[in-house]
């Protein structure tokens, strides 16, 4: 079953605690998109990879990191330096930075 | 600036009404603007884009750049159209979407 797997689908963590969220895809595609989705808010970027091993900071970084030594694996790590933790977390990739881009079922994360 | 921006956070119409869902952005360059769907319980996807100039379940939308607008329409509203619809902005080299905060649409019976 090809396509793009975030895990788990609902996370809870403690406050001051960091949490990494999984996106993998197997549809051999170069690059990968984390957002940030809240109620009224729309999709927010977080980070980005347009190929592997390498990534650029979105409109709202700041609070999480990424990695991405594979191709089919783009984790982002919410630190505790995020402010407002608590989101729908969504992943997407597409073949290349101008294609379609395909979008994850999402992470529900609550900090508490 | 680059914007995306989707005036109704919810539209409620009856079944086989007219539906329009509003988009305008903001861009320097020449813009490639997409619209997404996410039914619920299910992941976002994508509806059409301005570039294929395709209709999708009936709708279908115009680049305005005169009005820097991209319309989503439908003539006749099915209750399976209810969903929240997503208006994007490809955000030039760097390939990433801008997303507008999104219209939920609700077809009533």
């Amino acid at each position: 079953d090809g396509g793009i797997t975030q895990s788990p689908k609902y996370l809870f963590r403690k406050e001051g605690q960091n949490v990494t969220l999984s996106c993998e895809q197997n549809l051999n595609h170069d690059a990968m998109y984390w957002y940030r989705q809240d109620p009224g808010q729309g999709l927010r970027l977080i980070y980005y990879s347009q190929i592997v091993n390498d990534f650029q900071k979105g409109d709202i970084a700041e609070g999480y990191s990424v990695s991405r030594e594979k191709k089919e694996s783009f984790p982002l790590t919410v630190t505790s330096a995020q402010k407002n933790p608590t989101a729908f977390y969504l992943c997407a990739s597409s073949l290349t930075s101008n294609t379609e881009a395909f979008f994850g079922q999402g992470t529900r994360l609550t900090v508490v | 600036a680059q914007r995306v921006t989707q005036p109704e956070k919810l539209l409620s119409v009856f079944k086989g009404a007219p539906v329009e869902l509003k988009c305008n952005y903001s861009y320097s360059g020449s813009p490639e603007l997409f619209w997404y769907v996410q039914y619920s319980r299910q992941r976002l996807q994508l509806l059409l884009r301005h570039i294929s100039r395709e209709s999708i379940k009936g709708f279908t939308a115009d680049l305005n750049k005169g009005e820097t607008s991209f319309h989503l329409k439908k003539p006749f509203a099915q209750e399976e159209d209810s969903a929240m619809y997503y208006c994007a902005l490809r955000r030039g080299s760097q390939g990433n979407l801008i997303f507008g905060k999104g219209t939920k649409l609700s077809v009533k019976p």
